[in-house]
C-alpha cells in the first residue's frame, strides 16, 4: 500500500484567497509529482520534481508554484485563487532509478473548490 | 509528442463477464507502460506495470498485454465483478525518465 498523503481532502474557498495544497510520502522516493483533473477527464501534469530543490513545470500552464525543501514534502500554492482553479489535485511519487520500474503512487487527491 | 487513447470511453456489462480495455499511444519508444484503477472521488491505484521488453504481465483476474511496435495495450479482465466498476486509466511513461502520459480513461460498470 501506498504511503502517499493529501491535506486537505476537501476545501472551499474564495476567490483571491492563498491556499497551499500539502503532499508528504514515506517511502523515500525521489520523483514527485502534481497533476490536476477535472471530473471524467484526464489527468494533466502541472508540476514535477526528480529530488531536493528541483522543481520543474509540465504540460499544462498552471498558476500554481511548488516547493521541494525536503524528500519527503512537495506542496502546491496558489497565490491567489480564481473559480477556474477548481478541480482535482492529485499528487504522486516515484523511485528515480529503474529498479522498481517506476511505478508511481498516487495520493487520494485534494479536491478544491474556489468560489 | 505521445498521445494515449483509451476506448471505449465508457463501457457496462453484466456480472461474470470477460472483458478487454483498450489503450493505443502514438510513440512507439516507450519505457514502460502502466494501467491504474481510479475509484470515483480517489486517488490512482496502480494495476500492473510492463516494462518495454515484456509482453504482457498476470495479477489475479487480470492481464495486461503490449505490443509496443504497433503502440497497442489490452487489459484483460476475467469473471468481472460489481467491485471492478472504476475508471480504468492508462499510462506510458518515455526513455529519459519523463514523466507518465495518461490516456483519458475507460469507465467500467459490472452490473450484478
Amino acid at each position: 500500500e501506498a504511503d502517499i498523503y493529501q491535506t486537505p481532502r476537501y476545501l472551499v474557498i474564495g476567490t483571491g484567497k492563498k491556499i497551499t495544497l500539502e503532499c508528504s510520502q514515506t517511502m523515500g522516493h525521489d520523483k514527485m509529482y502534481w497533476y490536476q483533473q477535472d471530473p471524467g477527464m484526464e489527468l494533466h501534469l502541472i508540476h514535477y520534481s526528480y529530488g531536493v530543490n528541483s522543481t520543474e513545470k509540465g504540460d499544462l500552464s498552471s498558476e500554481s508554484t511548488v516547493s521541494r525543501i525536503r524528500t519527503e514534502h512537495f506542496p502546491l500554492t496558489l497565490e491567489s485563487a480564481r473559480p477556474s482553479h477548481t478541480s482535482q489535485y492529485l499528487c504522486a511519487s516515484s523511485e528515480l532509478g529503474r529498479s522498481s520500474g517506476n511505478t508511481i503512487y498516487f495520493g487520494e487527491g485534494s479536491w478544491l473548490t474556489v468560489v | 509528442k505521445q498521445e494515449v487513447t483509451q476506448i471505449p470511453a465508457a463501457l457496462s456489462v453484466p456480472e461474470g463477464e470477460n472483458l478487454v480495455l483498450n489503450c493505443s499511444f502514438t510513440d512507439s519508444a516507450i519505457y514502460n507502460l502502466q494501467w491504474f484503477r481510479q475509484d470515483p472521488g480517489k486517488g490512482l491505484t496502480s494495476l500492473l506495470l510492463i516494462q518495454s521488453s515484456q509482453r504482457e504481465q498476470t495479477s489475479g483476474r487480470l492481464n495486461a498485454s503490449l505490443d509496443k511496435s504497433s503502440g497497442r495495450s489490452t487489459l484483460y479482465i476475467a469473471a468481472s465483478q460489481p467491485g471492478d466498476s472504476a475508471t480504468y486509466l492508462c499510462a506510458v511513461r518515455g526513455s529519459g525518465n519523463t514523466p507518465l502520459v495518461f490516456g483519458k480513461g475507460t469507465r467500467l460498470s459490472v452490473i450484478a
